[in-house]
């Protein structure tokens, strides 16, 4: 099993362009997250989807956009990246619910440096 | 927004000694309280999903309490040693929607 798959795991952009950081699960989880981690902030979600077909704004949505593309994949898009971006990107499953408690199962990060 | 409190920062034990550190949360409506260790250029491991008033779960020499109630839980490492060395992450699960994480305590363990 895989778990979770992040790509890129490294990237370096001018600001002004775009990209897609890409992540897919092979645990037929149901709800996925975007967060980013900033040095003494901890991890702070950007988007969410609670299941296929349905995503919501986490604490800090302003300048990504996401798309859950089918129950495995959910890409997160820098359409216009800033040097405020600059972050380690973490995208996480879990299978939540009210009887089954999951903890949530991370990939390995993206560090994206936005010059 | 929930507000995931931790304390302290950061500490620095010496090999052997026994610590623990704290994570707070709002008590009302409390779904379910997740610990996580995170080593550096790791990614976050879960710990304990911890859910009921009194919760105590153990995994070798780390323990935690839950007291929803008063909105804290206490993370314990007994015996300390290098390996150890992490940054210790909470997080309230709000309703099963999603986590708000608190920043973390990190840890050092001296040999």
């Amino acid at each position: 099993n895989a778990g979770v798959t992040q790509t890129p795991k490294f990237q370096v952009l001018k600001t002004g362009q775009s990209m897609t950081l890409q992540c897919a699960q092979d645990m037929n989880h149901n709800s996925m997250y975007w967060y980013r981690q900033d040095p003494g902030m901890g991890l702070r979600l950007i988007y969410y989807s609670a299941s296929e077909g349905t995503t919501d704004k986490g604490e800090v949505p302003n300048g990504y956009n996401v798309s859950r593309l089918n129950k495995r994949e959910f890409s997160l898009r820098l359409e216009s990246a800033a040097p405020s971006q600059t972050s380690v990107y973490f995208c996480a499953s879990s299978r939540p619910g009210q009887d089954s408690n999951q903890p949530q199962h991370f990939g390995d990060g993206t560090r994206l440096s936005i010059l | 927004i929930l507000n995931v409190e931790q304390s302290p920062q950061s500490l620095h034990v010496q090999e052997g000694d026994s610590t623990n550190f704290t994570c707070s949360f709002p008590s009302s409506n409390f779904y379910a309280l997740h610990w996580y260790r995170w080593e550096t250029a790791k990614s976050p491991e879960a710990l304990f999903v911890m859910t009921l008033n009194g919760d105590e779960k153990k995994k070798g020499r780390i323990s935690a309490t839950l007291n929803t109630k008063e909105g804290y839980s206490y993370l314990y490492i007994k015996g300390s040693q290098p390996e150890d060395s992490a940054t210790y992450l909470c997080a309230c699960d709000n309703y099963g929607q999603n986590f708000v994480f608190g920043p973390g305590t990190r840890l050092s363990v001296l040999p």
